[in-house]
């Protein structure tokens, strides 16, 4: 069974503060971990996934399988940042190639004040 | 066209209704997915079609049935339905399909099923 945590129903920062949103997995084989973003009013769309590295309108995330976390984090946080968040699993099979069976976590919404 | 595109945007059925949802993309993928979404809660896999067959059904009653015509296009058919099947009915697409199914999601704006 895949499962995905993220603790923090709301999350308020004030602009300029970093903001760090956390997500926690369970997975018994290789996970591939996303984060998507859903603006006011907007669909869902991708954020970044850990096997890219890439660094999305300043988000970060990295995968500790150690204790099984992909927090998100952004060191300046901005208005427009303000948003639902979830976190999400995908299982890798042995070929290193996803499953495609997406769980998405609770999601947070942040809120960004000025 | 890099776009998911759903129909309709609202639907109110009743129980007794037969109707049906659409999803369209015509970026050349080759796996499409269908989501139910309850208010402040996170999407819920329904199915997944791979090369246009069913891969995955996450045991979603039968008065819920899919179908996928070519590559482009996904239905979802809904009879019978119940007040608690009403939601947000996310349609989704990605390059590659079942087992390579690691690429980015593209999702829809969805349909908002009401059902009295």
């Amino acid at each position: 069974a895949q499962r995905v945590t993220q603790p923090e129903k709301l999350l308020s920062v004030f602009k300029g503060a970093p903001v760090e949103l956390k997500c926690n997995y369970s997975y018994s084989g290789s996970p591939e971990l996303f984060w998507y973003v859903q603006y006011s009013r907007q669909r869902l769309q991708l954020l970044l996934r850990h096997i890219s590295r890439e660094s999305i309108k300043g988000f970060t995330a990295d995968l500790n399988k150690g204790e099984t976390s992909f927090h998100l984090k952004k060191p300046f946080a901005q208005e427009e940042d303000s948003a639902m968040y979830y976190c999400a699993l995908s299982g890798l099979n042995a070929g290193g190639t996803s499953y495609g069976k997406l769980t998405f976590g609770q999601g947070t919404i942040l809120t960004v004040h000025p | 066209d890099t776009e998911v595109t759903q129909t309709p945007k609202h639907l109110v059925m009743g129980m007794t209704n037969k109707k049906s949802l659409k999803c369209e993309q015509h970026m050349g993928h080759r796996a499409m997915y269908w989501y139910k979404q309850k208010a402040k809660k996170p999407p819920e896999l329904m199915f997944v079609y791979s090369y246009e067959k069913l891969s995955i059904n996450e045991s979603v009653p039968s008065r819920f049935s899919p179908e996928c015509p070519n590559s482009s296009l996904l239905n979802l058919h809904l009879h019978a339905l119940q007040p608690e099947d009403s939601a947000l009915y996310l349609c989704a697409s990605s390059q590659e399909g079942w087992p390579s199914s690691g690429y980015e999601q593209y999702f829809g704006p969805g349909t908002r099923l009401t059902v009295t």
